[in-house]
């Protein structure tokens, strides 16, 4: 199993700043993900980190807009940068500390951008 | 491309059984999760079939047909507290991140 801090757990920002949130596990995984949620729909996945190499992003997403950093085993950022409206979602952190089979999740981060 | 469909909502009573179906289509299927969310609250895994076949865990039993590209969720003695939203999810070949079907909102009635 894997225990998540995830932080902020909520935000509201202005038009045009960036907001970068955190992701700790209190064990080492390979693999960390960065999911958004627009209340009452699906997770969408935003990229892919592992330690020591660039992530990878799913399509629609870019590393400009979503800066992540994955500096040792247990940690990770995802920033939100010049943020508008349309990037309000709660924005969850998830690893795979096992084979595949089950993805554990922060408590997430609800932003919102006026 | 990826989609996956289940039910938008289903409604039930305490007691009850309830059958939230999913299907899928997807190049290089390896596996099928199903997670559990309650309001405001984060998605927990509930159960995981690779193969043909039906998983039991409690009151929560999950089955997977991949010739079909078709499983189910199977929620038993139905309680107040499992009115949430339940995805379902497809993991691929040679990818660990997974992709979340659009959820089934499942509302216990008394």
């Amino acid at each position: 199993s894997a225990v998540i801090s995830q932080k902020p757990s909520r935000d509201i920002c202005q038009r045009g700043t960036s907001l970068t949130i955190q992701c700790q596990v209190d064990s080492q995984v390979t693999m960390m993900f960065w999911y958004r949620q627009q209340p009452g729909q699906s997770l969408t996945l935003i990229a892919t980190a592992n330690q020591g190499s660039e992530a990878t992003y799913e399509s629609g997403f870019v590393i400009d807009k979503f800066p992540i950093s994955r500096p040792n085993l247990t940690f990770s950022t995802l920033t939100v940068s010049n943020m508008s409206p349309e990037d309000s979602s709660i924005y969850l952190c998830s690893v795979d500390p096992g084979k595949g089979e089950k993805l554990f999740f922060g408590s997430g981060t609800q932003l919102s951008v006026l | 491309g990826q989609s996956l469909e289940q039910p938008s909502e289903v409604t039930a009573v305490e007691g009850a059984i309830v059958q939230i179906n999913c299907t899928y289509q997807t190049s290089g299927f390896y596996g099928l999760s199903w997670y559990q969310q309650h309001d405001g609250g984060a998605p927990t895994f509930l159960s995981y079939n690779a193969l043909d076949g039906l998983e039991e865990t409690g009151r929560f039993s999950s089955f997977l047909s991949r010739s079909d590209s078709y499983g189910y969720l199977l929620l038993q003695e139905l309680q107040m507290k499992d009115s949430a939203s339940y995805f379902c999810a497809v993991r691929r070949t040679g990818r660990r991140a997974l992709t979340f079907g659009s959820g089934t909102r499942l509302q216990v009635q008394p």
